[in-house]
């Protein structure tokens, strides 16, 4: 079955620079969510769009920024990048046309290392 | 708010054997949905099963069974018959029915011993 895909899975660059890391959310799957793990720690809640719309934000620095698009494909732009900007950065995908509280399937993650 | 809290950050266990992972949370809602999510080292994030909230019977998938204790607010998950693949971080997680967000505990270690 197809997954979530992310893209790049690894990512390196300096600080003040930008990042943009992309997610392909399972196919008919019209939300997407967002997660920050850092090194030895649980994930985080990001931000999740689900129509195009935003529908939840949860601890996202103003530097970060996100967008769902007519594909349904999400992206999060990270500005200024900063040394603890380094985490694996998780987009998660479910159904939420459905009306219920689906599961959330991840993708593999992209793993961004600010030097 | 919601929080999950696993209180082992490591155990271990013989292959073929069971092991038992604990899960504690705390919510006021009544509707939510409990998981267990599996993060080898490869890091990607797995889900192992499902619950919800308003069943009383315990979910199963295969060799994974939970006990879910919803007055004592536990949530544990069994492995039975320990594989070598099992191996990996274990992460107990909490969503409130309309949320968004998933709060998940820190995480158990689970280390299978050949």
């Amino acid at each position: 079955a197809a997954g979530v895909i992310q893209s790049p899975r690894h990512l390196i660059k300096e600080k003040r620079e930008t990042a943009t890391l992309k997610c392909y959310p399972i196919p008919r799957h019209d939300t997407v969510y967002w997660y920050q793990q850092g090194p030895g720690q649980d994930p985080q809640f990001l931000i999740s769009f689900y129509e195009k719309m935003q529908s939840d934000k949860g601890s996202i620095p103003d530097r970060f920024s996100a967008q769902q698009f007519s594909d349904y494909h999400s992206e999060l732009n990270m500005s200024s990048l900063e040394l603890g900007d380094s985490a694996l950065y998780f987009c998660a995908s479910t159904q939420g046309s459905s009306g219920l509280t689906d599961t959330q399937y991840f993708g593999p993650g992209t793993r961004l290392t600010v030097l | 708010a919601q929080t999950v809290t696993q209180s082992q950050p490591e155990m271990s266990v013989q292959e073929a054997e069971t092991v038992t992972l604990s899960c504690t949370y705390d919510t006021s809602e009544s509707d939510y949905y409990l998981f267990w999510y599996k993060q080898p080292p490869s890091r990607q994030m797995i889900l192992v099963i499902r619950q919800e909230a308003y069943k009383q019977q315990n979910a199963t998938e295969n060799r994974f069974s939970v006990n879910f204790q919803k007055a004592a607010k536990s949530f544990s998950l069994k492995i039975s018959d320990s594989q070598l693949g099992d191996a990996a971080m274990y992460f107990c997680a909490l969503i409130i029915q309309g949320a968004q967000k998933l709060v998940f505990g820190q995480g158990t270690r689970l280390t299978i011993n050949p």
